[in-house]
């Protein structure tokens, strides 16, 4: 069983860019959730999406979107890129609701704003 | 929305050595308790979890137990190896996200 798969798994932007990244969750799961992780912050929610609607959002600035297409595959964007959105942005998938069973997790796109 | 805290940041043992790592949460609500561990360059993994509605759970050599009054949960590794060296996180579940603590540095030395 194929795990969760995110692209690209490095990229480096400059300020004021834009950038798109994807995830396919485990087949089956219905529910991709976001994180950007930071040393300084640790791992923070950006936001959630069942069978393709938001159904939960973390306390990010409106430059952080996201979606989920039919198959439950999600793509993230970032527009207007500052140098404090460098960071790992995790992806993880679930059946349903992560706390109703285990979320798993991709291993991450690594963003580089200069 | 909740507030974790997790302690200690690092933890260094030696091998065999028993290691505890506790988590404490604000949600009195939160009912879902896992801990997850991240290796260097991958993502989180969990590794064990409880219910709001027992106290403690072992699975070979990691427990965790949870103290709903005092709202604090923790996690054991007993007869530490090298291959438990990682991060450890916990990630209360407060009704519509994991609340991740700041993470656990564990290093275990041969």
């Amino acid at each position: 069983k194929a795990g969760v798969t995110q692209t690209p798994r490095y990229l480096i932007k400059t300020r004021g860019q834009q950038v798109t990244l994807s995830c396919s969750p485990i087949s089956g799961h219905r529910s991709v959730s976001w994180y950007q992780q930071t040393p300084g912050q640790g791992l923070q929610f950006l936001f959630e999406y069942f069978s393709e609607t938001q159904r939960n959002k973390g306390n990010f600035p409106g430059r952080f979107s996201g979606r989920q297409f039919s198959n439950s595959r999600s793509e993230m964007n970032v527009s207007t890129l500052e140098l404090g959105d460098s960071a790992l942005y995790l992806c993880a998938s679930s059946v349903d609701r992560p706390n109703t069973g285990e979320l798993f997790f991709g291993e991450g796109s690594r963003l580089t704003v200069l | 929305g909740e507030n974790v805290e997790q302690h200690p940041s690092t933890l260094s043992v030696q091998e065999g050595d028993s290691a505890v790592i506790k988590c404490t949460y604000s949600d009195s609500a939160s009912n879902y308790f896992p801990w997850y561990k991240q290796e260097l360059g991958k993502g989180p993994q969990l590794i064990i979890d409880i219910r709001s509605n027992v106290g403690e759970k072992k699975d070979q050599r990691i427990a965790v137990t949870l103290n709903k009054t005092a709202k604090h949960f923790s996690l054991h590794i007993t007869e530490t190896q090298p291959e438990d060296s990682a991060v450890y996180f916990c990630a209360p579940w407060g009704g519509t996200e994991l609340t991740f603590g700041q993470g656990t540095i564990l290093t275990v030395h041969p």
